[in-house]
Formats: C-alpha cells, sequence, structure tokens
C-alpha cells in the first residue's frame, strides 16, 4: 500500500520567503507528526496531531512556524520569513493511532533557504 | 523533557562481526523505545522495538535490550553485511499526553566493510 508522502521533495527559496510543505500520511492513520533533522543530526521533534485533539505544538522552535491538519488527513507546514537556518530536512510521520507505536516516515523535504 | 543519548557517533566494522549501539535517556517514565535505520535521502525506517514490559527482543540478526534502572538501551546486529551500512537512531517517549512524541539520539554512521 501507499506509504508517507510529502511535496516538494526539494524546495529552494530566498530568505524572507514562506514555505508551505505538505504531508499525505498513511490512509486511515490518526496521528501525524513533524520532525525536522539538520544536517548529520538527530530528529527534532516539532509538531503532533493526534486525532481530533488539539495538537502538540511544543517542539516548534518560533512563531514564524505554523502547521494544520485538514480533515484529519494532509498536514501543511509553513514557515514564514524564512531564515538560513531553517535549512534542514523536514520529515512527516504518521502512525495507526495517538496511543504511540510504529511511526511511518516520509522521504521529507529538503528546504534550501539562500 | 526527554532527553536521549547515543554512542557512537561512528561505528566501522568487516563484514560478519557484531555491532552494538548503545542509547541512554533520561525520563524514568519512558516506554517505548524504538530504533530506525535510515539510508541515504529516505526517510528513517523502523527496524525493532521494545517496551518497557520488555527486557529483550530479538528478531533474526537484530536484538535490543533495555535496562530500566540504568535508563538504557543497546541495538546488537550480528553477522553484519554491507547492506546494513546506514545510520542507525534510537528513539525514546514517554506516556500521558506525550506520548508518541518520539525524542530520538543524534545517531550512528554504521559502516561495514565487506
Amino acid at each position: 500500500g501507499a506509504g508517507v508522502s510529502q511535496s516538494p521533495s526539494n524546495k529552494v527559496t530566498e530568505k524572507g520567503k514562506d514555505v508551505e510543505l505538505r504531508c499525505d500520511p498513511i490512509s486511515g492513520h490518526t496521528a501525524l507528526y513533524w520532525y525536522r533533522q539538520s544536517l548529520g543530526q538527530g530528529l527534532e521533534f516539532l509538531i503532533y496531531f493526534q486525532g481530533n485533539s488539539a495538537p502538540d505544538k511544543s517542539g516548534l522552535p518560533s512563531d514564524r512556524f505554523s502547521a494544520e491538519r485538514t480533515g484529519g488527513s494532509v498536514s501543511t507546514l509553513t514557515i514564514q520569513r524564512t531564515q538560513q537556518e531553517d535549512s534542514a530536512v523536514y520529515l512527516c510521520a504518521s502512525s495507526l493511532t495517538s496511543l504511540g507505536g510504529e511511526q511511518f516516515f516520509g522521504p521529507g523535504t529538503r528546504l534550501t533557504v539562500l | 523533557g526527554e532527553n536521549v543519548e547515543q554512542h557512537p557517533s561512528t561505528l566501522s566494522v568487516q563484514e560478519g562481526d557484531s555491532a552494538v549501539i548503545k542509547c541512554t535517556y533520561s525520563d524514568s517514565a519512558s516506554n517505548y523505545f524504538p530504533w530506525y535505520k535510515q539510508e541515504l535521502g529516505k526517510g528513517p525506517q523502523l527496524i525493532i522495538d521494545i517496551r518497557s514490559n520488555v527486557g529483550e527482543k530479538k528478531d533474526q540478526r537484530i536484538a535490543v535490550t533495555l535496562n530500566k534502572t540504568a535508563k538504557h538501551f543497546s541495538l546488537h546486529i550480528t553477522e553484519t553485511q554491507p547492506e546494513d551500512s546506514a545510520v542507525y537512531f534510537c528513539a525514546a517517549t514517554s506516556g500521558g499526553t506525550s506520548y508518541g512524541k518520539l525524542t530520538f539520539g543524534q545517531g550512528t554512521i554504521l559502516t561495514v566493510h565487506p
């Protein structure tokens, strides 16, 4: 079956521009997560959507970052007024339930801010 | 919050040898410990996981051990093969409202030489 998909796979933008990154989770998965992976680093938690509950935004690094999940499926991560330090791979994952367990990752979006 | 430390950062072995990667965690409430393998240009993929009510779990050439008292867990790969070369991440997640939110180690670059 189809896994988690993300688009675009690569995004190059200029400092100060806004960007939107999209995630399509596995159908039927109620939990969706965004992580950020800087070059040679581990994965940093950003935000977690769990069913119809309020999202856990505790990992968002600044108010320039926001995310939404429409209809319990597709999610969009928006970065406003991008900075060079935002350059990283943004990974999305989904899991069957909000009770933990295996998270299935997408291939990521590589964001480069010039 | 949770903090996960992973060692070593790089590991080089000969084909057929064993490889061991170790992680420590800080939050005694953590109860789920997955290990992910990430190949170049791809998202992480779960290879094995263990829950806090189990001390050891094995799946063919891969095993994970958990010591709750010492708050550390380890990945063991036996009879390594060149295709095992990748970056390996450990992670931990706590229960309660943060259930499902993974905290990752910094990763180990494993190289298996033919």
